[in-house]
């Protein structure tokens, strides 16, 4: 089985731009979880979605978003970039809601200047 | 609180045995993880151990629980090189959300 995967891998954007990044979970997974990785505060839960709905959500401003399709395909987006945005974007999958053992993707490096 | 706290380092040399320490604050935490990240890279699952059990063993890796004291050790025997990476302990409950709450991450180090 194929295992998580993220694309882009690495994307360099500016301040005030908007970015969509994408993650195709392991096949028959049902669960996308997405985190963010800074350096500074370690790995955050940002949200998760099962069956195309947002079951839960973390900590962060309204210009994280995030969707999931009927094929269990994920985005998240990030509108109006900060220089604090910069950081590596996981994703997660699952094969069903609840504490389910979770694998991780390469994850998407960004960077904003 | 939901605080999982990790000690930032540890050196250790090649084929000695590698103890990395966690301690969580939430009682409810229904699973507890390892997980394993190389440079530039994703994170690895390495092992991970439902809330009642003490012990589990998996090759190389001995997870131990100790639930009255919130504290989970993963030790790694006859460590290697390869083994040297930043490991991650993470906990979840049963509510029906998958989602995981992280330490900050021990470096290990392992030198020839």
């Amino acid at each position: 089985k194929a295992g998580v995967t993220q694309t882009p891998r690495y994307l360099i954007k500016t301040r005030g731009q908007q970015v969509t990044l994408s993650c195709s979970p392991i096949s028959g997974h049902r669960s996308v979880s997405w985190y963010q990785q800074t350096p500074g505060q370690g790995l955050q839960f940002l949200f998760e979605y099962f069956s195309e709905t947002q079951r839960n959500k973390g900590n962060f401003p309204g210009r994280f978003s995030g969707r999931q399709f009927s094929n269990s395909r994920s985005e998240m987006n990030v509108s109006t970039l900060e220089l604090g945005d910069s950081a590596l974007y996981l994703c997660a999958s699952s094969p069903d809601r609840g504490a389910d053992t979770q694998y991780f993707g390469p994850g998407t490096r960004l960077t904003v200047l | 609180g939901e605080d999982v706290e990790q000690s930032l380092f540890l050196s250790v040399r090649e084929g000695d045995s590698s103890v990395i320490n966690c301690t969580y604050t939430d009682s409810s935490s229904t699973y507890l993880y390892w997980y394993k990240q190389e440079p530039g890279a994703g994170l690895q699952l390495l092992t991970y151990i439902f809330s009642n059990m003490d012990m589990k063993q998996d090759q190389r890796l001995t997870v131990l629980l100790n639930k009255k004291d919130k504290h989970l050790s993963l030790r790694i025997a006859d460590t290697q090189t390869g083994d040297s990476a930043i490991y991650f302990c993470a906990e979840s409950k049963s509510s029906g959300y998958s989602t995981l709450t992280f330490g900050k991450g021990t470096m290990l180090l392992v030198s020839p």
